[in-house]
């Protein structure tokens, strides 16, 4: 998987939108984009994927310009719940199947 | 469908003592894999398998050892239990679904003294 590089925290306020994020300059062709979201004390949950331009869900927006060396995880109007770990994977999962490595993610922190 | 599920949620240990942490999933994914995680820190990649029968080392092996006999089950077992490999321990799998979306357990808390 390509390596990523992610700020390693981040604070924002309720109401607010947030945006983190990831730089994978050596993305491959065929690797896709994909965000977790970590809870204290829970496995990660898979949040958003995505391959090229825009990709939006009922939780966040994703966002790949056309070079796709780096991508942006949009939290629209964060509440205190968004308080966690978000980490950014890059890889072809569907035809390597090989490790699937996490980085250290970002701590996002939403106060009041 | 139950997910992915280990046990046991908490485990003491003392020094030198060995277990085994089950995991199992009920997706028919063919890819598990387990992660350790340390206080404040990222996930790290102890073992993984691509399916029954094959495992492969991820960036942390030393002290475990992983088998895959079926497509549901992917124990960890530690060898000779050391304080450094108190954490919390992660199951995870992943089928070729429409998402690439990897399924996580609750985590296994181990603390060896």
């Amino acid at each position: 998987l390509a390596k990523t590089t992610q700020p390693i925290s981040m604070d924002s306020y309720e109401g607010q939108e947030v945006n983190i994020t990831c730089s994978h300059n050596n993305i491959a062709t065929n690797d896709y984009i994909t965000w977790y979201q970590q809870f204290p004390s829970q496995g990660p949950r898979f949040i958003i994927q995505g391959y090229k331009t825009k990709v939006t869900n009922e939780v966040a927006s994703l966002f790949i310009p056309a070079d796709r060396k780096s991508s942006t995880l949009s939290l629209p109007r964060v509440s205190l719940s968004d308080t966690a770990v978000y980490y950014c994977l890059v890889g072809d999962l569907y035809s390597s199947a090989s490790k699937i490595i996490f980085g250290s993610g970002t701590r996002l922190s939403i106060r009041p | 469908n139950a997910g992915v599920t280990q046990t046991p949620k908490f485990q003491v240990l003392k020094t030198g003592q060995s277990m085994t942490l089950q995991c199992a999933q009920d997706m028919n994914h063919e890819y598990m894999s387990w992660y350790r995680q340390d206080p404040g820190m990222g996930l790290r990649l102890i073992h993984y398998s691509v399916g029954a029968g094959i495992t492969d080392q991820g960036e942390v092996p030393n002290g475990y050892n992983v088998s895959r006999s079926t497509t549901e089950d992917f124990p960890l077992r530690l060898l000779s239990a050391a304080p450094s490999q108190t954490s919390v321990y992660f199951c995870a799998s992943f089928g070729q679904g429409p998402t690439g979306e990897l399924f996580f357990g609750e985590g296994s808390r181990l603390t060896v003294l």
